[in-house]
């Protein structure tokens, strides 16, 4: 079973509504983070959460929110969908930094949005 | 804020040819990390590298961090098909978050 999961792994919707893209680990980390990809835009960081308690903003937070319901799970929402949020969404895990080091992050399979 | 300059953007390569790709940030990093993602997948981390003049192997790609500290390189040898893909640069400063270059898109003509 993959250690980091996503759902839905497509979902075509309206502006206007409200989207919920949802991520689990298994990897037992502490650090979660939510990013976007367009293409030639490489990874842009939408929130990061260091631990249950505590949520962060990212490059682009603007349009989105985040809710770290457990250790395990954080889930990004789009309020209020628009077109230029299209894209593709990946959740990713890590457990802190390694002694003189950065921490490694690894990647659900991606949520593919598009928003009508 | 910290930048990372990745080129080239996009290679068209012979398959058999050796590739190679960089990344330079307008600050220094005490670690390197280089990412590939496959068409449909998350990226998947292939080398990170934690010490200036650090060079790491893994099967056929090589990295290397720069002795500035502020650029990296990673080399693939006699390329094959399924080295096809994104390959990503990333970077940070003692544990902060890690900041992703634009990635470099692969692509092997038979």
């Amino acid at each position: 079973d993959a250690d980091v999961t996503q759902t839905p792994r497509n979902r075509i919707t309206k502006t206007g509504k409200r989207i919920m893209l949802e991520c689990s680990q298994t990897k037992g980390h502490d650090r979660m983070y939510w990013y976007r990809q367009d293409p030639g835009l490489g990874l842009q960081l939408i929130y990061y959460s260091f631990d249950v308690k505590d949520i962060n903003k990212g490059e682009i937070s603007d349009g989105y929110s985040v809710s770290r319901q457990a250790q395990a799970k954080f889930s990004l929402s789009l309020e209020s969908a628009i077109p230029n949020q299209t894209a593709l969404y990946f959740c990713a895990t890590s457990d802190g930094p390694r002694t003189g080091g950065a921490d490694t992050q690894y990647f659900g399979p991606g949520t593919r949005l598009t928003v009508l | 804020g910290q930048q990372l300059n990745q080129s080239p953007q996009s290679m068209f390569i012979q398959e058999g040819e050796d590739v190679s790709m960089n990344c330079t940030s307008s600050s220094i990093f005490n670690t390197w990390l280089w990412y590939k993602q496959e068409p449909g997948e998350g990226p998947v981390l292939l080398i990170a590298l934690y010490k200036a003049g650090e060079l790491t192997s893994n099967g056929r790609l090589t990295a290397q961090f720069g002795i500035t500290r502020k650029d990296s390189f990673l080399n693939i040898s006699a390329s094959i098909p399924s080295d096809v893909g994104i390959y990503f640069c990333a970077g940070s400063w003692w544990g902060d978050k890690i900041i992703f270059g634009k990635g470099t898109r692969l692509h092997i003509l038979p």
